[in-house]
């Protein structure tokens, strides 16, 4: 296809389980972005990856979260021991550096329960 | 670092009448600003984009906004409101200065269309 997509669309997991959800950017983007969306709140930037560059991880909010991108493909966001706070929407995005436009993923829904 | 504050967290306005969703950025190199609208229980899809370019912006459905510098604002308007228009609205900014395009997102606005 020619968007992001994102697997799992939905996840429910166990409390302090671990979980690893999917990127897969629009060929040929150098950028991609992870943010998380909880229920009835905006989006908040978790970490962005450029083409070779050091990813910017200043919006992940503890250690138990991480990412990583190989090259300019796919994405992977781990989270470790889940807590129900974690509960949200994950979406990815991916952009060419130069025109910057962000498309965004349908996103997967993260369920700890 | 960039920023983006939108103005009014719930909107309402009935059929027909204006749109006026409010946004604000701060930015230490000439941004980027975008418009999102994510419609109930679906992903976020672009309404329009600022890049430099013509400061007053169309975009889908009707809407426009104009990128204001001197009061560093972005407002996004439509002329007369529909039912379909009821949905969430966010204001982005991404600085563009050849090392990062980090995009940031405002809280968002709810915008209702009462009949």
């Amino acid at each position: 296809g020619a968007g992001v997509s994102q697997s799992p669309s939905n996840k429910v997991t166990e409390k302090g389980k671990d979980v690893e959800l999917r990127c897969d950017p629009i060929s040929g983007h150098t950028a991609l972005y992870w943010y998380r969306q909880r229920l009835g709140q905006g989006l908040e930037f978790l970490i962005y990856f450029q083409g070779n560059s050091a990813p910017d991880k200043s919006g992940l909010p503890s250690d138990r979260f991480s990412a990583e991108r190989t090259g300019e493909s796919v994405s992977t966001l781990t989270i470790q021991r889940t807590q129900q706070e974690d509960s949200a929407v994950y979406l990815c995005a991916s952009s060419f550096l130069g025109t910057g436009i962000p498309f965004f993923g349908p996103g997967t829904r993260l369920t700890v329960t | 670092a960039q920023s983006v504050t939108q103005l009014g967290s719930h909107v309402s306005v009935s059929e027909g009448a204006l749109v006026l969703l409010r946004c604000n950025y701060s930015s230490s190199v000439p941004p980027y600003l975008f418009w999102y609208v994510q419609y109930p229980n679906q992903g976020l899809q672009l309404l329009l984009k600022y890049t430099s370019a013509a400061t007053l912006v169309k975009g889908i459905n009707g809407f426009e906004a104009e990128f204001k510098k001197s009061e560093t604002s972005f407002h996004l308007t439509k002329p007369s409101a529909h039912m379909s228009d009821a949905a969430e609205y966010f204001c982005a900014v991404s600085e563009i200065d050849g090392a990062t395009n980090k995009l940031i997102f405002g809280t968002g606005t709810l915008l209702a269309v009462q009949p």
